[in-house]
């Protein structure tokens, strides 16, 4: 299974775009990659995917590189709400489940 | 609907005790996932059902017994457990497992304290 390496925590300041990366530089050709985000004691949140385009929805943007093998999660305007630890996943093809890097602390500050 | 409930919010146990998780959707799924999470850490992937059989299981010790007795309902059955599998129990589910490009819904979990 691919596996992804991320920075341990980061910081951001309010209203200002965070930009969180990922490497997954065994990724196969047919994996997806996912972002989770999980807010103190919750359930992870599903913020975006994408195979190999960038992809955008109203949470977040996604952009991977063309040789796949890093990725990018884009929050445009932080908020002091989007303090979580995000989680950069790829998608086991066997299978099919989801394991979770290690994930990034980040800290929206005011 | 898009939600995974989760019950109970809380547990505590003893180590001698039975009891048992129970996580519901709603949403046609046919993929459910457990994972456990400890404090500080990522969730451990411990089972996937697929079509209501068990597909994958990582390992897990045999004091975890899960089941899933239809295709909207999980449960995790536990049994003679220890202090250090005092962790946050979470469910998730998603479209057949097969299909990849579809997200995984999580619950918000079961806190577990195992005294």
């Amino acid at each position: 299974d691919a596996k992804t390496t991320q920075p341990t925590s980061m910081d951001c300041a309010e209203g200002r775009a965070a930009n969180l990366p990922c490497n997954h530089s065994t990724i196969s050709g047919n994996e997806y990659v996912y972002w989770y985000r999980q807010i103190h004691s919750q359930g992870p949140q599903y913020i975006i995917h994408g195979l190999k385009n960038n992809e955008t929805n109203e949470m977040a943007s996604l952009i991977i590189t063309e040789d796949r093998k890093s990725s990018t999660l884009i929050l445009p305007h932080a908020t002091l709400r989007d303090t979580a630890v995000y989680y950069c996943i790829v998608r086991a093809y066997t299978g099919n489940q989801f394991y979770f890097g290690t994930g990034t602390s980040l800290t929206v500050i005011p | 609907d898009t939600e995974v409930t989760q019950t109970p919010k809380h547990l505590v146990m003893g180590m001698t005790n039975k009891k048992s998780l129970k996580c519901e959707q709603h949403m046609g799924h046919r993929a459910m996932y457990w994972y456990k999470q400890k404090a500080k850490k990522p969730p451990e992937l411990m089972f996937v059902y697929s079509y209501e059989k068990l597909s994958i299981n990582e390992s897990v010790p045999s004091r975890f017994s899960p089941e899933c007795p239809n295709s909207s309902l999980l449960n995790l059955h536990l049994h003679a457990l220890q202090p250090e599998d005092s962790a946050l129990y979470l469910c998730a589910s998603s479209h057949r497992v097969a299909q990849m490009n579809t997200e995984a819904f999580f619950g918000q979990g079961t806190r577990l304290t195992v005294v």
